[in-house]
């Protein structure tokens, strides 16, 4: 499967916990993309990557949040002392990273704080 | 500050009819639209584009018309089939914007047979 990869597809953290968010991008993809959504909203922006880069984070939260894509390995979106309001799905998109291409999304990360 | 607007929380069209989803934006250096399908579960799935040199894109069953005076995009679907009843999102992006894109709230469009 040569598609934007997302792991885990759940994840259940209490509040207080740490959670790690993985993706890996499509094939041939530099350029990576995170995106939060809320129950019945549209993807807010978070954060754009390329590899040991990062490029714009205007979309995320001053703490707790942080995200990184190795020069090697999958990109991670690491929140701390998670809660209950993180709750959401993180979806990641990959691109070539050319002007006026399209973003391939995978199929999110759905993370729940108890 | 909603910059993407889809005003049309829910659209329902029966089978072999036209589908029109519509879109509305209010920043002006928006200059690349995309439509993306969503099923529950599934992450977005990329279906459509256009930049703003262009006014009509066509992709099959799937067109997309952009009026840049008034800032709008709608997304046609014919004819529609059960298939593409999904939620479906439009998306902008600014040369300044470092290729993010901003989303529309959605629109669930049920195709009724």
């Amino acid at each position: 499967n040569a598609g934007v990869m997302q792991n885990p597809r759940h994840l259940v953290r209490r509040r207080g916990q740490e959670a790690r968010l993985r993706c890996s991008p499509m094939k041939g993809h530099s350029h990576v993309y995170w995106y939060r959504q809320l129950p019945e909203e549209g993807l807010k922006f978070m954060v754009y990557l390329q590899k040991e880069n990062i490029i714009d984070e205007s979309g995320m939260p001053k703490e707790r949040f942080s995200a990184e894509f190795p020069k090697e390995g999958p990109s991670i979106l690491r929140i701390q002392q998670v809660v209950r309001g993180d709750s959401a799905a993180y979806f990641c998109a990959s691109s070539l990273g050319q002007a006026n291409q399209p973003q391939h999304f995978g199929d999110g990360t759905r993370l729940s704080i108890l | 500050d909603q910059q993407v607007k889809q005003n049309s929380p829910s659209l329902s069209v029966q089978e072999g009819r036209i589908s029109i989803l519509n879109c509305d934006y209010t920043n002006s250096m928006f200059d690349y639209f995309l439509w993306y399908k969503k099923y529950p579960a599934e992450g977005p799935t990329f279906l459509i584009s256009i930049s703003s040199i262009k006014d009509k894109n066509e992709d099959g069953r799937f067109t997309v018309f952009l009026n840049k005076s008034a800032k709008h995009l709608s997304l046609h679907i014919v004819p529609s089939q059960p298939g593409d009843s999904a939620v479906y999102f439009c998306a902008a992006s600014a040369p300044e914007g470092a290729q993010k894109l901003v989303f529309g709230q959605g629109t669930r469009l049920t195709i009724n047979p």
